[in-house]
């Protein structure tokens, strides 16, 4: 079974701060995904980053970040000097390699102030 | 078109009546997959089509939810004699086949409220 926590439930910074949203996953799968989804208040699910597990090399992409460590079942994610259009619910969620199910996290709701 | 879509974006049923929900997947996209989100929760799985095939069904919460994609595209996600606690927004996603299958992208979904 797989299980993901986001132990964050809000965060509320002001603009041009940074913003680290924390992860733990429990899987039993050797092979597996890991994902960031953005919600806005829109409501789509927009796609952020994905990671396997075989790759823990840390990355930036533009202004986000992502911190991969297998050996803390952890995928922590970074927003670099944030803006107000980052306002959003954010989500972790896990895949097994061949299981093509997402579990989410119950997610962390951002909220960036000018 | 460009993104999944799901029609309608809003439903409000008296309990006992029946819905359906609809999702346009990506064009090409093989496999299709519904999601329950709850207030303040994360989605839930619920179903998975690879093409007109449904594969896992093991999310679906009762009997009363039915899903169908008949011809490998248009997917209706249908729900019989609602109840309250089927009030939850209903989400459509789809994936391709290529190396980013594990990436699903994500309608705007349906928001059903039972009363």
């Amino acid at each position: 079974a797989q299980k993901v926590t986001q132990a964050q439930t809000e965060i509320s910074v002001v603009e041009k701060e940074d913003v680290t949203l924390d992860c733990v996953y429990e899987t039993r799968d050797t092979t597996y995904y890991l994902f960031w989804y953005k919600q806005p208040p829109s409501g789509e699910l927009v796609f952020l980053i994905r990671r396997n597990s075989f790759d823990e090399q840390n990355e930036i992409s533009g202004r986000y970040s992502w911190n991969f460590q297998k050996s803390t079942s952890s995928f922590n994610f970074t927003i670099t000097a944030s803006q107000v259009v980052d306002s959003a619910v954010y989500f972790c969620a896990l895949s097994g390699a061949g299981d093509y199910k997402l579990s989410f996290g119950a997610g962390t709701t951002v909220t960036v102030r000018a | 078109g460009a993104g999944v879509s799901q029609s309608p974006r809003y439903k409000v049923a008296k309990r006992g009546q029946d819905v359906a929900l609809r999702c346009d997947p990506i064009s090409g996209h093989v496999s299709l997959f519904w999601y329950q989100q709850a207030l303040g929760q994360g989605p839930e799985f619920l179903t998975y089509f690879q093409n007109e095939a449904q594969l896992d069904k093991s999310g679906l919460p009762s009997d009363r939810f039915f899903a169908e994609r008949p011809e490998g595209s248009v997917s209706t996600l249908k729900i019989q004699r609602t109840q309250q606690e089927d009030s939850a927004v209903y989400l459509c996603a789809s994936s391709s086949e290529d190396s980013l299958k594990n990436i699903q992208y994500f309608g705007a979904g349906t928001r059903l409220s039972v009363l």
